[in-house]
């Protein structure tokens, strides 16, 4: 089944630990996306990718980094510069064109301790 | 910034009443807009999305919505609740440079 795959669903750290999360695709899509999610915040944009071995920064981009070597893999770094890291962090990709809806994978909770 | 804003983070409706979600972005050039379901812990899943075919727009689980451009409004509704309803929605918008921005969400409550 094509989809989206975020892992870990849960991931706990220790404060000042840089943190991984992973995303894959394979929908063959070109864009994708990292959002943080906050209670009574909506969902916030981190970074997106448009294409390989290009990205730009969302609204919150400091103190994560991504990186976009394959179209169907878009890893987000937390680093020890996030003052704030413990979020649900939610990653998505959509087909080129503006009206094509983006699609979500399921999540991943992450605790800092 | 370019933006959506969705009115009211929280709705409570009775079980077979009516759902209204409000959503109103802010640009002079319409925007491609959808709605989305959140279920706890999960992804996000698309309920409905404009893309100027028509201004009323039917989705998935009985919800629609109408694109009104003069009040720069795309907003949610379903005419019976049923108590699946109940989840976070919501309502996102893309302009011309391609990235999607969400509102920050309504959280609605379906009453027995």
């Amino acid at each position: 089944d094509g989809g989206i795959t975020q892992s870990p669903k849960y991931l706990f750290r220790k404060e000042g630990q840089n943190v991984t999360l992973s995303c894959e695709q394979n929908l063959n899509h070109d864009a994708m996306y990292w959002y943080r999610q906050d209670p009574g915040q909506g969902l916030r944009l981190i970074y997106y990718s448009q294409i390989v071995n290009d990205f730009q920064k969302g609204d919150i981009a400091e103190g994560y980094s991504v990186s976009r070597e394959k179209k169907e893999s878009f890893p987000l770094t937390v680093t020890s510069a996030q003052k704030n890291p413990t979020a649900f962090y939610l990653c998505a990709s959509n087909p080129t064109g503006k009206n094509t809806e983006a699609f979500f994978g399921q999540g991943t909770r992450l605790t800092v301790v | 910034a370019q933006s959506v804003t969705q009115l009211g983070s929280h709705v409570s409706v009775s079980e077979g009443a009516l759902v209204l979600l409000r959503c109103n972005y802010s640009s002079s050039v319409p925007p491609y807009l959808f709605w989305y379901v959140q279920y706890p812990n999960q992804g996000l899943q698309l309920l409905l999305k404009y893309t100027s075919a028509a201004t009323l727009v039917k989705g998935i689980n009985g919800f629609e919505a109408e694109f009104k451009k003069s009040e720069t409004s795309f907003h949610l509704t379903k005419p019976s609740a049923h108590m699946s309803d109940a989840a976070e929605y919501f309502c996102a918008v893309r302009y011309n440079n391609n990235d999607m921005r969400f509102g920050a969400g309504t959280r609605l409550t379906v009453k027995p």
